[in-house]
């Protein structure tokens, strides 16, 4: 079973700074396999990004995915208010079917 | 775009069987392949539950393999979960959600389902 780590654990910035949040794997996950995930209280998880590095559908372009094998990380470039939530990185393993999240980053207000 | 909404009992007795319903709209269930649920425990993070092929196939996660069934019914257009022998361990709120592409795209709303006596 492939473990996802995510650090920090919580990430505390202002608006406009620029946030990096990792996602560590275990074992080397394929990037068509990994995506990441927004949650504000309340509300389910919006995917951010898919496969890595590509944005869903109507993501505005200050979220960009990166990394490969072991590593991934899901930057933003110049953070707004509406940014501050928690985010899950997820990874699809083939043998068997499966899918994991990472433990989640809590990005807050500083 | 597709529209998911969860619905079910709230509170399901220990022991009993867990049984919810994702109502898709605005889509035929047969325009995505795979259909998703996910769960969340208050203040924890997600586990994904399993999937179920609009043609019937399903893929469990291991952990809860041995008391989950998925269905699907194309006449009324919604997935259905079915989880049993419940304990406290499985109050969470659950979420059903396409499954595609290896990520989960479109999400209900969610339904917390409590399970005390």
């Amino acid at each position: 079973e492939i473990v996802l780590t995510q650090s920090p654990g919580t990430l505390s910035l202002s608006p406009g700074e620029r946030a990096t949040l990792s996602c560590r794997a275990s074992q080397s996950v394929g990037s068509s396999y990994l995506a990441w995930y927004q949650q504000k209280p309340g509300q389910a998880p919006r995917l951010l990004i898919y496969a890595a590095s590509s944005r869903a559908t109507g993501i505005p372009d200050r979220f960009s995915g990166s990394g490969s094998g072991t590593d991934f990380t899901l930057t933003i470039s110049s953070l707004e208010p509406e940014d501050f939530a928690v985010y899950y990185c997820q990874q699809y393993d083939t043998s068997p079917p499966v899918y994991t999240f990472g433990q989640g980053t809590k990005l807050e207000i500083k | 775009q597709v529209q998911l909404q969860e619905s079910g009992p709230g509170l399901v007795e220990p022991s009993g069987t867990l049984s919810l319903t994702c109502a898709v709209s605005r889509a035929s269930i047969t325009t995505h392949s795979w259909w998703g649920w996910v769960r969340q425990p208050p203040g924890k993070g997600l586990e994904w539950i399993g999937a179920i092929y609009h043609g019937g196939s399903t893929n469990y996660n291991p952990s809860l393999k041995s008391r989950v069934t998925m269905s699907v019914d194309k006449s009324n257009n919604q997935v259905s979960l079915k989880l049993n022998s419940v304990t406290a361990a499985d109050t969470a709120v659950y979420y059903c959600a396409t499954n595609d592409n290896y990520c989960l795209e479109h999400w209900g709303q969610g339904t917390l389902v409590t399970v005390s006596s």
